[in-house]
C-alpha cells in the first residue's frame, strides 16, 4: 500500500497570502489529522477529520482551517499568513479506531517571508 | 488535560551502549502512550504504543518501553545502540477517549550515537 502523501513538499509564501496544503491518506483510512511542527513549539495538534467531519480541534486561530473529501483526502488552509506560520505541517492517517496507529506523511515545509 | 515531559533534549550514547530516553506523562484519564522516531526531513514513524494490557511493550528496531502507572512514566530503551538509531524521538500521550484522539507530543529528544 502506498503511504501517506503530502503535496507540495516545499512552499514559500509571503505574509498576508493564503496557502492550501493537501494530504492523501493511506487507502482505506478514514481519519486524517494535521499537526504543526516548529523548533520553538514542537509538535502541535491542529485538527482531525473523520468521514468529512471535523471531530477534534487544537488551539489554533481561525485562520487555520481544513476539510476532508468523500475519498478521505484532506486539505488544510491557512489564510493571512504570518511569519510565525513557518513550519513543517504533518498529516497523519489511520483507519478510524482509537487504538489504530497513526501513519505520518513526510510533511510540507512552509516558509513565510 | 494531558502533558508529556521528555527529560533531555539531547542524549549521546556510544555505539553498542544502552539507550534510555525518558518520558513522563500527565493525564486525567487512562492514557494511550506512544513513541515516535523522526529522521531528518521525514515524517514521524511509530516505534511502539501502549494501549491496554501488558505494560512492557516491544516495538520495531529493537526498542521497548515500559508503562509504569505509579511513576507516570513510559521510558524508551534499547540494549545496544546502532548508528542508524541517530534521530529525534518523540513521546506522545492520548486520552482513552472512546472514539477519537487528541495526541499531545513531548518536545523531543535528539539521540546522537557516537562511533
Amino acid at each position: 500500500k502506498a503511504g501517506v502523501t503530502q503535496t507540495p513538499r516545499y512552499l514559500i509564501k509571503t505574509r498576508g497570502q493564503q496557502v492550501t496544503l493537501s494530504c492523501s491518506p493511506i487507502s482505506g483510512h478514514r481519519s486524517v489529522s494535521w499537526y504543526q511542527q516548529t523548533p520553538g513549539q514542537g509538535l502541535q495538534f491542529l485538527f482531525e477529520y473523520f468521514s468529512e467531519t471535523q471531530r477534534n480541534k487544537g488551539n489554533f486561530p481561525g485562520r487555520f482551517s481544513g476539510r476532508q473529501f468523500s475519498n478521505s483526502r484532506s486539505e488544510m488552509n491557512v489564510s493571512t499568513l504570518e511569519l510565525g506560520d513557518s513550519a513543517l505541517y504533518l498529516c497523519a492517517s489511520r483507519l478510524a479506531g482509537d487504538t489504530d496507529t497513526q501513519y505520518f506523511g513526510p510533511g510540507t515545509r512552509l516558509t513565510v517571508l | 488535560a494531558q502533558s508529556v515531559t521528555q527529560l533531555g533534549s539531547h542524549v549521546s550514547v556510544s555505539e553498542g551502549a544502552l539507550v534510555l530516553l525518558r518520558c513522563n506523562y500527565s493525564s486525567s484519564v487512562p492514557p494511550y502512550l506512544f513513541w515516535y522516531v523522526q529522521y531528518p526531513n521525514q515524517g514521524l514513524q511509530l516505534l511502539l504504543k501502549y494501549t491496554t494490557g501488558a505494560t512492557l511493550v516491544k516495538g520495531i528496531n529493537g526498542f521497548e518501553a515500559e508503562f509504569k502507572k505509579s511513576e507516570t512514566s513510559f521510558h524508551l530503551t534499547k540494549p545496544s545502540a546502532h548508528m542508524s538509531d541517530a534521530a529525534e524521538y518523540f513521546c506522545a500521550v492520548s486520552p482513552f477517549s472512546g472514539g477519537y484522539q487528541k495526541v499531545t507530543f513531548g518536545t523531543g529528544t535528539k539521540l546522537q550515537v557516537i562511533p
